[in-house]
């Protein structure tokens, strides 16, 4: 069975650094793109970007280009989304999920979910 | 603000059919028929339930169904059971993919 298994939860404080994980097993990790969505309350979901594991082809969503880095070690069959500079707007639930492969842009397997919590 | 508008609540009683909105543009909704439903249990990962407008992914009871009138995608549930009772997101796509606020459905 296809499952992305992502890294549980985190607290930090406003500058600091943070990289989460998302791992997919149950498929070939490597010929699957994998996006980033962040659930935050009173706006939903917002797609972040996406990376392609097979040569770490990125693209960002504008809201998002510089603002985080999405990364992937194919070796591991896991992908990553990390900040190096924290704020508590970060505050959300990211999801990771995988796009379906057809050119009808969505996704058919989801992580369980990553809570962050940015807070001094 | 969402890139897709939908209503916050929607609620109904087991056995009802309950249907859930998401509005967008001619360049999103509108523009293609790429237009996805996902249902998410607080604390599960979401699930995709229907994609391109109508289609249902194996597994998915048929008691769910997607249409699209211009800019107007819709989301039908029918037969309300309690374990429908989650929150149901949109999405569709311009240039990137983007999603609805979402709607938490209630089963009374």
């Amino acid at each position: 069975d296809v499952q992305l298994v992502q890294s549980g939860a985190e607290v930090k404080k406003p500058g600091e650094s943070l990289k989460i994980s998302c791992k997919g097993s149950g498929y070939r990790f490597a010929t699957s793109w994998i996006a980033w969505v962040r659930q935050t309350p009173g706006i939903g979901l917002e797609y972040m970007g996406i990376i392609y594991p097979g040569d770490s082809d990125t693209r960002y969503s504008p809201s998002f280009q510089g603002q985080v880095t999405i990364s992937v070690d194919k070796s591991i069959s896991t992908a990553f989304l990390q900040w190096s500079n924290l704020r508590p707007s970060d505050t959300a639930m990211y999801f990771c999920a995988r796009d379906s492969g057809s050119s009808s842009n969505y996704f058919d397997f989801w992580g369980q979910g990553t809570l962050v919590t940015v807070s001094s | 603000q969402s890139a897709l508008t939908q209503p916050p609540s929607a609620s109904g009683s087991p056995g009802q059919s309950v249907t859930i909105s998401c509005t967008g543009t001619s360049s999103d909704v509108g523009g293609d028929n790429f237009v996805s439903w996902y249902q998410h249990h607080p604390g599960k990962a979401p699930k995709l339930i229907i994609y391109e407008v109508t289609k249902r992914p194996s597994g998915v009871p048929d008691r769910f169904s997607g249409s699209k009138s211009g800019n107007t995608a819709s989301l039908t549930v029918s037969g309300l059971q309690a374990e429908d009772e989650a929150d149901y997101y949109c999405s569709s796509y311009a240039g990137h993919v983007i999603f609805g606020g979402g709607t938490k459905l209630t089963v009374l």
